[in-house]
């Protein structure tokens, strides 16, 4: 099973400052099948990135994904009110999908 | 608008059953597969299953092989998880959540609200 880790596990900036989530895979994820999602209290997971770097359906591009192999990053520029929740990462490239703990993302 | 709504959780004692359903509407529910993602109240998010879009092939995590059965009727947009022999740890809130195909990998790129399983004694 690959495990996922996320650092840090909270990130508290600005609104305007650029936020960097860090992703960390145990072993190399099978063509970057990493994806991201935001959660916001009391709502479900929305998909915010797939494929490594690919933005989903209405995602704003402030957001940004990168990294391969074992080494992804999710980047937010000019963050916003709305940005705050937590965000987890996923690996799909192996029959045992797994996330890691998530990082959460606090708005001074 | 994709929605998927998700019922059937309540409190069970250990090892019951319960049987969770998921409706789809708002897209082609036949050309998705499904799976099923839990959440414990305020923790991190576990795959739970899956199911491609005929029902044909499925996948279980370790956790719950030989005790959930993920299944789903075509005909009716209906997306089920049969939970037998429960224990505590099961205790989560039960996400729904369409499938998008990358050829062999499937990522979720909707998911319904979830429903509340409580195993308790």
């Amino acid at each position: 099973e690959i495990v996922l880790t996320q650092s840090p596990g909270t990130l508290s900036l600005s609104p305007g400052e650029r936020a960097t989530l860090s992703c960390r895979a145990s072993q190399s994820v099978s063509n970057n099948y990493l994806a991201w999602y935001q959660q916001k209290p009391g709502q479900a997971p929305r998909l915010v990135i797939y494929g490594a770097s690919s933005r989903a359906t209405g995602i704003p591009e402030r957001f940004s994904g990168g990294g391969s192999g074992t080494d992804f990053t999710l980047s937010i520029n000019r963050l916003e009110p709305e940005d705050c929740a937590v965000y987890y990462c996923q690996q799909y490239g192996s029959s045992r999908r797994t996330f890691g703990p998530g990082t959460k993302v606090d708005i001074k | 608008e994709v929605q998927l709504v998700e019922s059937g959780g309540g409190v069970v004692r250990p090892g019951g059953s319960l049987r969770l359903s998921c409706a789809a509407s708002g897209f082609t529910f036949d050309d998705h597969g499904m799976s099923w993602v839990r959440q414990v109240p305020g923790k991190g998010l576990e795959w739970v299953s899956g199911i491609n879009w005929n029902g044909v092939s499925t996948g279980y995590a370790d956790s719950v092989k030989g005790r959930f059965t993920i299944s789903r009727d075509n005909a009716k947009n209906s997306l089920s998880l049969q939970m037998n022999s429960l224990r505590a740890e099961d205790t989560a809130l039960y996400h729904c959540a369409r499938e998008v195909s990358t050829g062999w990998a499937y990522y979720s790129d909707h998911w319904g609200q979830g429903t509340l399983v409580t195993v308790s004694s």
